[in-house]
């Protein structure tokens, strides 16, 4: 079993462009959440997909949207990048994860996105 | 709303010694408490989780944490470190009324020294 996997690892980009991050969630899970954790502070949740729909979503403006696939895999698109969007990204994954919060969440080891 | 709040940013130990981070949480209901970890260049991993079930929850690698809501804390303990403990420690609590949404502390770096 793989994991929870992201790509790319890193990715650099100037302020004012569109980026895209992908996750693959861990085999058997449907539901993919997406967190910012910028550098020395705790991880911030953006948002969750469940069944292809955006079920919860954290205090992010709409530069932030996302998608999920029929495969249950997921995409983090951010646009109109500013500086203050120079974080790790974090994809978790789990198992019904809109309604059972003792569902262990598995954490991909993230990408780092430099805005310059 | 709910909250955590992680009282040391940074804990030195020596290996062998006891570990002890502390947390407090703010929230309305019952909360659903968690540890999690995270070593540099990895993932995070779950340590530990309250449901409710029992307020002395043990962990992975020989880590625990204790419940009290007398007092609003969820430390996470350990009786001996070891230079693998070393890393960023998060206390969690989940959103209340709003699925499964992770609000995490600041984290607490953990080091061990030999």
């Amino acid at each position: 079993d793989a994991g929870v996997t992201q790509s790319p690892t890193h990715l650099i980009k100037t302020r004012g462009q569109q980026v895209t991050l992908r996750c693959s969630p861990k085999s058997g899970h449907d539901t993919v959440s997406w967190y910012q954790q910028a550098l020395g502070q705790g991880p911030q949740f953006i948002f969750q997909y469940y069944e292809e729909e955006e079920r919860q979503r954290g205090n992010f403006p709409d530069r932030f949207s996302g998608h999920q696939f029929p495969n249950y895999s997921s995409e983090l698109n951010v646009n109109a990048l500013l500086l203050g969007d120079s974080a790790l990204y974090l994809c978790a994954s789990s198992f019904r994860g809109w309604d059972a919060p003792y569902n262990e969440q598995f954490f991909g080891p993230g990408t780092r996105l430099t805005v310059l | 709303a709910q909250s955590v709040t992680q009282l040391d940013s940074h804990v030195s130990v020596s290996e062998g010694t006891p570990v002890l981070l502390r947390c407090n949480y703010s929230s309305s209901y019952s909360p659903s408490l968690f540890w999690y970890v995270q070593h540099p260049n990895k993932g995070l991993q779950l340590l530990l989780k309250y449901t409710s079930a029992a307020t002395l929850v043990k962990g992975i690698n020989g880590f625990e944490a204790e419940f009290k809501k007398s007092e609003t804390s969820f430390h996470l303990t350990k009786p001996s470190a070891h230079m693998s403990d070393a890393a960023e420690y998060f206390c969690v609590v989940i959103r209340e009324r709003a699925g499964t949404a992770l609000i995490f502390g600041k984290g607490t770096t953990l080091s061990v020294s030999s």
